[in-house]
């Protein structure tokens, strides 16, 4: 069983766009990321949630709005499309607490915007 | 910004022992280090971790030194299979943002 799956794996659209990253995660962790790629390989995290609450939000252009409807899922929305959100979009997931996990990604989502 | 230091590359013969060094030497007592790889087109994927001591797991062994400023990643028995690009990352909060470097591209080599 896959532990963290994405949809779609590639998505491309035209700039303007609204568009959503789906991800579901079957391990009963608690808390869920959201990680871009970018065509340089550099991988930032963009966004964290613990139990469903925002916990992290790095500089993220508020067109990129996160939506966790329960701990097994953390979807994501972009838009109006640029042509720079373009890159690889990474789920991940951990337990939570005291000491810090491990995380377990997800198999990525490949966004093109043209 | 990622608080270590890797070499952008190195290459490994198959079957050999892969040793993959990584420099952090800010970093602070109760910070841990931990390993991560991404094969190309996947998701990165959690290696190992340690605090202070030495540590192995079925995947590789992790050497920190005894002043904690840096760190070895060894592979014992390297295969092709093991390609990809290793992230040394040193945890900054409890939040759980791990802080990406350039990390090491490593070549296993027939």
């Amino acid at each position: 069983d896959t532990a963290v799956s994405q949809t779609p794996k590639y998505l491309v659209t035209q700039m303007g766009n609204d568009k959503s990253i789906k991800c579901e995660q079957n391990l009963g962790h608690d808390t869920m990321y959201w990680y871009k790629q970018d065509s340089k390989k550099f991988l930032k995290i963009m966004f964290s949630y613990n139990n469903k609450e925002l916990i992290i939000n790095e500089t993220v252009p508020n067109r990129f709005s996160p939506k966790s409807p329960d701990k097994a899922h953390l979807n994501l929305h972009i838009n109006s499309l640029e042509l720079g959100d373009s890159a690889v979009y990474f789920c991940a997931s951990s337990r939570s607490g005291g000491r810090v996990y491990e995380q377990y990604f997800g198999p990525g989502t490949r966004l093109t915007v043209t | 910004d990622a608080k270590t230091t890797q070499p952008t590359s190195m290459d490994c013969a198959e079957g050999r022992a892969a040793n993959l060094p990584c420099n952090h030497s800010t970093i602070s007592g109760n910070e841990y280090v931990y390993w991560y790889r991404q094969i190309h087109s996947q998701g990165p994927q959690y290696i190992i971790h340690g605090l202070k001591n030495n540590e192995t797991n079925e995947m590789a062994s992790l050497i920190i030194t005894e002043d904690r400023k840096s760190s070895t990643l060894i592979l014992p028995h390297a295969t092709l299979r093991d390609t990809a690009v290793y992230y040394c990352i040193v945890r900054v909060d409890q939040g759980g943002k791990l802080i990406f470097g350039q990390g090491t591209e490593l070549s296993v080599k027939p």
